[in-house]
């Protein structure tokens, strides 16, 4: 059946270091993959999303990865700051007969001060 | 203005009681969700509808009834709550209906005694 996978569901790191977060999915059909940030309290929001037919996206510190062959794709945030504390969803679109979302179980990422 | 509002924040109930959650976009979106975050915080899709039109139907037990009036609305109502059904459900809508950019409410925190 659908599934996105996520790894880790904890990430702890200093400020200024580097956070990356994997997900791989199970539908090859799939082509849309969003990430979603949510932090305590709040509603998810949605901070990068990638298309199936583009490698690599940026924006200022984060940037997300997409390996169509191995069902692979990861969230990169550099220069991590205390606000960046927060649950991170990542997300496949596959289309059912209809467009649904399969979201990642969620990684909670501390950023240490 | 608040681009998808949700009311009531907090709803508080008895098992067996009937229960409703509004939902309201002012984005002119024409696609609206519903989704189920469970305590650990896992994020499934409910329903959705497209311009008024049932799309997705997540297995969703039938106490469950959406009603969207208009594509700015989709209300939920909850027949004879049971003690699972205690989550946060967050009201969500897009532009179109290919699942992208979703934007969500704040959420109602649902507690079934």
């Amino acid at each position: 059946g659908e599934n996105v996978e996520q790894h880790p569901s904890t990430l702890s790191v200093q400020e200024g270091d580097s956070a990356v977060i994997k997900c791989t999915y199970s539908d090859s059909a799939s082509n849309y993959f969003p990430w979603y940030k949510q932090e305590l309290g709040k509603r998810p929001q949605l901070i990068i999303d990638i298309r199936s037919n583009v490698g690599e996206k940026k924006d200022q510190r984060i940037a997300v990865t997409l390996n169509k062959t191995a069902k692979h794709f990861s969230l990169h945030i550099t220069e991590t700051q205390p606000e960046d504390s927060a649950v991170y969803f990542c997300a496949a679109t596959i289309n059912t007969g209809g467009f649904k979302t399969i979201f990642g179980a969620g990684t909670r990422l501390f950023v240490k001060a | 203005d608040t681009a998808v509002s949700q009311t009531p924040k907090y709803l508080v109930t008895q098992m067996g009681n009937d229960k409703s959650i509004k939902c309201e976009q002012n984005l002119g979106h024409d696609t609206m969700y519903w989704y189920k975050q469970d305590s650990k915080k896992f994020l499934k899709i409910m329903f959705s509808y497209n311009n008024k039109e049932l799309i997705i139907n997540e297995t969703v037990p039938n106490r469950f009834s959406p009603k969207s009036p208009d594509k700015a609305h989709l209300n939920l109502h909850i027949n004879s709550l049971e003690l699972g059904d205690s989550a946060v459900y967050f009201c969500a809508s897009s532009l179109g209906a290919t699942n992208e950019k979703l934007f969500f409410g704040s959420g109602t925190q649902l507690s079934v005694l």
